[in-house]
């Protein structure tokens, strides 16, 4: 089965900075990774996702990279705020047919200092 | 509005007692799921369902059963079985089929066994 590895588990920057957080997968057929937010005592929120046939993808602050060859994706937050502060997870599966499932790294514990 | 809703948000139990979460969606989705998460371990699939009267076991099902007989519900519980039930635990709905797995989330039901 697949299996998501994501670092680091915890990582502190100050405000205006930028963060990176970094995930590898091993199943070569998974094609579709989404990165999901939490803060605390809440469920998970989408904030960006790509698919295997794009390399890159901007939203705002927010950016992921996918290296196919490689088997690994990044997420890029940029000028980070304190209300970025939160636990970040990246995911993998494969899209398509009857597959729905989601393979999550263990996460990564962001904090903004202001 | 639309989404998931779990109930309750805290839930105590003695030990050797079975317990039922509840997870309801209003988002007409096909597809609805069942995690665990530990401090630490991310989230870890314990049971899926892509169709109603159907489910799969996901990677810790042992200890846990659900049911799914109809769309919008899909409740969790927790049997005397489960060695460790102390945890968070996240409800998720997602689109069947289609180019789009994108899973929402609810808030959770933080479980506590004494």
């Amino acid at each position: 089965g697949e299996n998501v590895e994501q670092h680091p588990s915890t990582l502190s920057v100050q405000e205006g900075d930028s963060a990176v957080i970094k995930c590898t997968y091993s199943d070569s057929a998974s094609n579709y990774f989404p990165w999901y937010k939490q803060e605390l005592g809440k469920g998970p929120q989408l904030i960006i996702d790509i698919r295997s046939n794009v390399g890159e993808k901007k939203d705002q602050r927010i950016a992921v990279t996918l290296n196919k060859t490689a088997k690994h994706f990044s997420l890029h937050i940029t000028e980070t705020q304190p209300e970025d502060s939160a636990v970040y997870f990246c995911a993998a599966s494969r899209r398509g047919g009857s597959n729905y499932k989601l393979t999550f790294g263990k996460g990564t514990l962001l904090t903004v200092n202001p | 509005d639309g989404g998931i809703t779990q109930s309750p948000k805290y839930l105590f139990r003695k030990e050797g007692q079975n317990v039922t979460l509840s997870c309801e969606q209003n988002l007409n989705h096909d597809a609805m799921y069942w995690y665990r998460q530990d401090p630490g371990q991310g989230l870890r699939l314990i049971y899926y369902s892509q169709i109603v009267n159907d489910f799969q076991k996901g990677d810790i099902a042992e200890g846990y059963s659900v049911s799914r007989e109809k769309k919008e519900s899909f409740p969790l519980t927790v049997t005397s079985a489960q060695k460790n039930p102390t945890a968070f635990y996240l409800c998720a709905s997602s689109m069947a089929g289609g180019s789009n797995n994108e899973q929402f989330f609810g808030p959770g039901t933080r479980l506590t066994v004494l």
